[in-house]
């Protein structure tokens, strides 16, 4: 099954933009993924789906800001114009016919 | 509005068990598969199961097979997770989440803490 790797932490000024990895082990490129974000102390929330493509849905109530896209086997999350409420951690998903996998996620701070 | 509302948690010595169930509302249940997901303290998201939509079919983390079961009641939209043998590494907060296996997740309940430990 496929692994999901992300950097353990970013971080951004506040009004910039910041792009989030989650790259997929080798033979896998081609998973679909999913992002979530997890606010201090809040449970998660999903944000998209992302395709190998670049194509992505998200989620209701997910502002215009966050955006994807995709390269080879890595899944890209952007979030434009960067609020404090953004700080969060930020989990990739992906998953096949029997299971379910995370990324060990990524903390966020926003400067 | 999807609500996906956990119960259950608590306090259990190790080699123990506990259910936990989960309360639906808002989308069809039956038509979706369901998943478990924990998250132990300061450590990042472990799928833990997942169940068909009709409930047919399984599936489970090597880290629990064989000492936990997943169920659903469709009649009453509810999920369930019977927790066995239970020890302190599965100390966590247990996640109900719509979806899994072959859809993304994309409704996560509030979570309800498991804590092992004599």
């Amino acid at each position: 099954q496929p692994v999901l790797t992300q950097s353990s932490s970013a971080s951004a000024s506040l009004g910039s933009s910041v792009k989030l990895t989650c790259t997929l082990s080798s033979g896998h490129s081609d998973y679909i993924i999913a992002w979530h974000q997890q606010q201090p102390g809040k449970a998660p929330r999903y944000l998209m789906k992302l395709e190998g493509s670049g194509s992505y849905l998200k989620g209701s109530g997910v502002p215009d800001r966050f955006s994807g896209s995709s390269s080879g086997a890595d899944r890209y999350l952007t979030i434009s114009n960067l609020q404090f409420e953004d700080e969060a951690d930020y989990y990739c998903e992906t998953w096949d016919s029997n299971f379910v996998v995370f990324g060990g996620g990524t903390k966020l701070t926003v400067l | 509005e999807v609500q996906l509302l956990e119960s259950g948690g608590g306090l259990v010595q190790p080699g123990g068990s506990l259910r936990l169930s989960c309360a639906a509302s808002g989308f069809t249940f039956s038509s979706y598969a369901m998943s478990w997901v924990r998250q132990a303290p300061g450590k990042g998201l472990e799928w833990v199961s997942a169940i068909s939509g009709s409930g047919g079919t399984t599936y489970y983390a090597d880290s629990v097979k064989g000492r936990f079961t997943i169920s659903r009641d469709n009649s009453k939209n509810m999920l369930y997770l019977q927790m066995s043998s239970l020890r302190a590494e599965d100390t966590a907060v247990y996640y109900c989440a719509k979806g899994g296996v072959t859809t993304p997740i994309d409704y996560w309940g509030q979570g309800t803490l498991v804590t092992v430990s004599a």
